[in-house]
């Protein structure tokens, strides 16, 4: 079981927004954190998507290019969310989002949210 | 264009041992730490291995400490992962990843993946 707590689906139309949450307890990582997102399509690797954390340097950009920006991440003190705004069926996929323990010194991966478009 | 090939999945025996190699090109190797994870059939992502550019700072998951190593070779442009006294729970996919980050450890993220090499361990 993660530290990071995603739930297991969720899901939308097309065209519609959805979000998906990565939720951490405070004694687990500090109101500092860097919270980053993946998506793995089905069948293939990861790949990074976004970052979500606003402790980012100015200059170092949210994403790589390509990644368009109906994908947007916010963090708060003990959550992040994902949000996929204009949900296409290239949209399904699984989501990932991953931190850093530092009591551990190990990286941690959120459970996966599977994104189906109905 | 950054590439990252895994190889040296396969079928092995309860006990047995496997070594996985990581090829990297597009990039200047030798100045990017690198990680291993895997993701066992229908599961989400475990990290297991972090290396630093040297192969001398390696921090690795504490379940996998005394079975797993990791190590790296600068002028082959790859990364290893030593697997030994395996067992069914290890069967998963393999990936290794390029690290990035803008700061300390807690910044770090897997901004290159490996398209993965599946490890079966069964008798």
């Amino acid at each position: 079981q993660s530290v990071l707590t995603q739930p297991p689906s969720v899901s939308g139309a097309p065209g519609q927004r959805v979000t998906i949450s990565c939720t951490w307890s405070a004694s687990d990582f500090g109101a500092d954190s860097h919270v980053h997102w993946y998506q793995q399509l089905p069948g293939r690797a990861p790949i990074f998507l976004i970052h979500a954390d606003s402790n980012r340097p100015s200059g170092i950009p949210d994403r790589p290019s390509g990644v368009p920006d109906r994908f947007s991440a916010s963090m708060s003190d003990t959550s992040a969310s994902l949000a996929i705004t204009g949900l296409r069926t290239a949209d399904e996929a699984d989501y990932y989002c991953q931190a850093y323990d530092r009591r551990l010194n190990t990286w941690v991966f959120g459970g996966g949210t599977k994104v189906t478009v109905l | 264009e950054v590439q990252l090939v895994e190889s040296g999945g396969g079928l092995v025996q309860p006990g047995g041992s496997l070594r996985l190699s990581c090829a990297a090109s597009g990039f200047t190797f030798n100045t990017y730490e690198m990680f291993w994870v895997r993701q066992a059939p229908g599961k989400g992502l475990e990290w297991i291995s972090y290396i630093d550019t040297t192969g001398r700072d390696i921090f690795l998951a504490d379940s996998l400490k005394g079975r797993f190593t990791v190590s790296r070779d600068n002028v082959r442009n790859s990364v290893y992962l030593q697997m030994s006294s395996l067992t069914v729970e290890d069967t998963a996919t393999y990936y290794c990843a390029r690290v990035d980050g803008y700061g300390d450890y807690d910044t770090y993220f897997f901004d290159h993946w490996g398209q993965g090499t599946r490890v079966t361990v069964s008798s």
